[in-house]
């Protein structure tokens, strides 16, 4: 049972390339979610996905897109990347008696862009 | 708009009792999560509180009041590994699966 598993787990980028970065989880969760963490500060909601084949913005989506691909994976693909995407991006699902309130999180994807 | 509030740091030394504050501002209020995270690490939950009161998991503890919208993380017996980042985290009144995170408060546990 691995959890939450996102690649890659480093990337560096030039301005204006795109990427996808992946998500998978193993816990049957209907949702899931998308975060970016700046050095020093919370979580912010980029994107989520409360079961499959449903897609909603959150806090700070501009710049990216998602696909809820399947039950187990939500991928974030970033068109033209910025230096000011660069961050960390954790993945994250809930599906518990809690839901919501209680999300697993992947190990994180560091992202440079320069 | 929501927000929370943390205090940014707080040092304790080993064996102590610390107190991490959290106090929010919503229109509708679910419920008060805790997450942990370790310096280069993925958060991982510790509690959740929906209702007023005390939730006790081990040396971690949790407590809420709505009336005050403010609630605690109490740690016990603190330990080195203790030393961590803490969050605190509401649902987002736009929407059952939006959360919002505090900024959080940084842990350090002195031997």
């Amino acid at each position: 049972n691995a959890g939450v598993t996102q690649t890659p787990k480093f990337q560096v980028l030039k301005t204006g390339q795109s990427m996808t970065l992946q998500c998978a989880q193993d816990m049957n969760h209907n949702s899931m979610y998308w975060y970016r963490q700046d050095p020093g500060m919370g979580l912010r909601l980029i994107y989520y996905s409360a079961s499959e084949g449903t897609t909603d913005k959150g806090e700070v989506p501009n710049g990216y897109n998602v696909s809820r691909l399947n039950k187990r994976e939500f991928s974030l693909r970033l068109e033209s990347a910025a230096p000011s995407q660069t961050s960390v991006y954790f993945c994250a699902s809930s599906g518990g008696e809690r839901g919501v309130y209680e999300q697993y999180f992947g190990p994180g994807t560091r992202l440079t862009v320069t | 708009g929501q927000s929370l509030e943390q205090p940014s740091e707080v040092t304790a030394v080993e064996g102590a009792i610390v107190q991490i504050n959290c106090t929010y501002q919503t229109s509708g209020f679910y419920g008060l999560s805790w997450y942990q995270q370790h310096d280069g690490g993925a958060p991982t939950f510790l509690s959740y509180n929906a209702l007023d009161g005390l939730e006790e998991t081990g040396r971690f503890s949790s407590f809420l009041s709505r009336s005050d919208s403010y609630g605690y993380l109490l740690l016990q017996e603190l330990q080195m590994k203790d030393s961590a980042s803490y969050f605190c985290a509401v649902r987002d009144q736009g929407g059952t699966y939006k959360y919002i995170f505090g900024t959080g408060t940084r842990l350090k546990v002195l031997a």
